[in-house]
Parts: C-alpha cells; sequence; structure tokens
C-alpha cells in the first residue's frame, strides 16, 4: 500500500500570500488529521477531517482552514501569510477517526519571507 | 489548557541499556494517549495508543504502561540499540483536544 502522500514537499511563499498543501491519505483511510511543527512551539494538531466534515481544530487562527475531498484527500490553506507561519507541516491518516493509529506523511516544508 | 510535560529532555545511553522515559498530562476527561517515535529527517511513527487505566502495550523491546488516574505514561526501550535513537513524543487527547509534548531526545552510543 502506498504511504501518505504530501505535495508539495517544499514551498516559499511571501508575506500576505496565501498557499494550499495538499494530502493523500493511505488507500482506504478516511481521517486525515493536520499539524504545524516549528522549533519554538513543536508539534501542534490543527485539525481532524472524516467523511469531508472538520471533527476537531486546535487553537490556530481563522486564516488555517482545510478540507477533505470524498476521496478523502484533504487540503490545508493558509490565507495572509506571516513570518511565523514558516513550518513544517504533516499530514497523518488513519482509518477511522482518533484515537487510531496514525500514519504521518513526509510533510511540506513551508517557508514565508 | 493541555499541558503535556515529558522528561527528561534528553537522554544519552550506551548501547544495552535500558531506559525510560515519563509523559505526564492532566488526568481529567482523558481519552487516550499517543506514543510516537520521530527519526531525524524521517516521519513520526506510531508507536502506541493507549486508552485504558492500567494498560500496558509492548513491541519488540519497546513497551509503555498508562496511569490515567494520575496523568502519566512510561515508556521503556530494553537493551537499547543506535537505531534507536530518536525523539519520542508523547500526545494525550482529552476533550477533543491533542496536545503533543515536547519530546524525549534519545541518543545510543554505539
Amino acid at each position: 500500500k502506498a504511504g501518505v502522500t504530501q505535495t508539495p514537499r517544499y514551498l516559499i511563499k511571501t508575506r500576505g500570500q496565501q498557499v494550499t498543501l495538499s494530502c493523500s491519505p493511505i488507500s482506504g483511510h478516511r481521517s486525515v488529521s493536520w499539524y504545524q511543527q516549528t522549533p519554538g512551539q513543536g508539534l501542534q494538531f490543527l485539525f481532524e477531517y472524516f467523511s469531508e466534515t472538520q471533527r476537531n481544530k486546535g487553537n490556530f487562527p481563522g486564516r488555517f482552514s482545510g478540507r477533505q475531498f470524498s476521496n478523502s484527500r484533504s487540503e490545508m490553506n493558509v490565507s495572509t501569510l506571516e513570518l511565523g507561519d514558516s513550518a513544517l507541516y504533516l499530514c497523518a491518516s488513519s482509518p477511522d477517526v482518533s484515537p487510531r493509529e496514525q500514519y504521518f506523511g513526509p510533510g511540506t516544508r513551508l517557508t514565508v519571507t | 489548557i493541555l499541558n503535556v510535560e515529558q522528561s527528561p529532555q534528553s537522554l544519552h545511553v550506551q548501547e544495552g541499556d535500558s531506559t525510560n522515559f515519563t509523559c505526564s498530562f492532566p488526568s481529567s476527561n482523558f481519552y487516550a494517549l499517543h506514543w510516537y517515535r520521530w527519526e531525524t529527517a524521517k516521519s513520526p511513527e506510531a508507536l502506541f495508543v493507549m486508552t485504558l487505566n492500567g494498560d500496558e502495550k509492548k513491541k519488540g523491546r519497546i513497551s509503555a504502561t498508562l496511569n490515567t488516574k494520575e496523568g502519566y505514561s512510561y515508556l521503556y526501550i530494553k537493551g537499547s540499540q543506535p537505531e534507536d535513537s530518536a525523539t519520542y513524543l508523547c500526545a494525550p487527547y482529552n476533550n477533543n483536544d491533542m496536545r503533543f509534548g515536547a519530546g524525549t531526545r534519545l541518543t545510543v552510543k554505539p
């Protein structure tokens, strides 16, 4: 089975722009979660989607949004980028909703200049 | 706010040593606890998902215990090997809120 894939792997944007990141879960997995990892804050939970519905949301501003499609693929969008949004964004999939075991993708490294 | 503490922050052991780390979390409204292993330049790898008080899980030389009443979990590695070198993260899930600890960085010297 193919693992979780994320695109793009690396991205450079400027302040004020918006960005969309994509995550394709393992085939058959219906839950996708997104995380942000920064040196200062560690790994933080952004949101979880299951069957196209947002199940949970972490403590992030409204500039961070996401969605899930009928094929379970998920996208995450960050609008009006700030320097502090520079981070590694990881997505993870699981067959069912939390607290099931999650499988992480390689991440997207976003740099905001 | 879900405060998750892991100790120690880092640990250096010799190959063959056994070691353990601690994850402390608020015990109220506990739902589940995840342990992950994160090697440099790789993705986090799920080790265990634990839900029941007194639960004990094992995968090879790695095992974990859970005490939901007092809010802690221990991760044990028996006979550490250099390939065990990684950051070990715990993530409790309470009240639909999942928080990660800062991790324990383990280095195993050959």
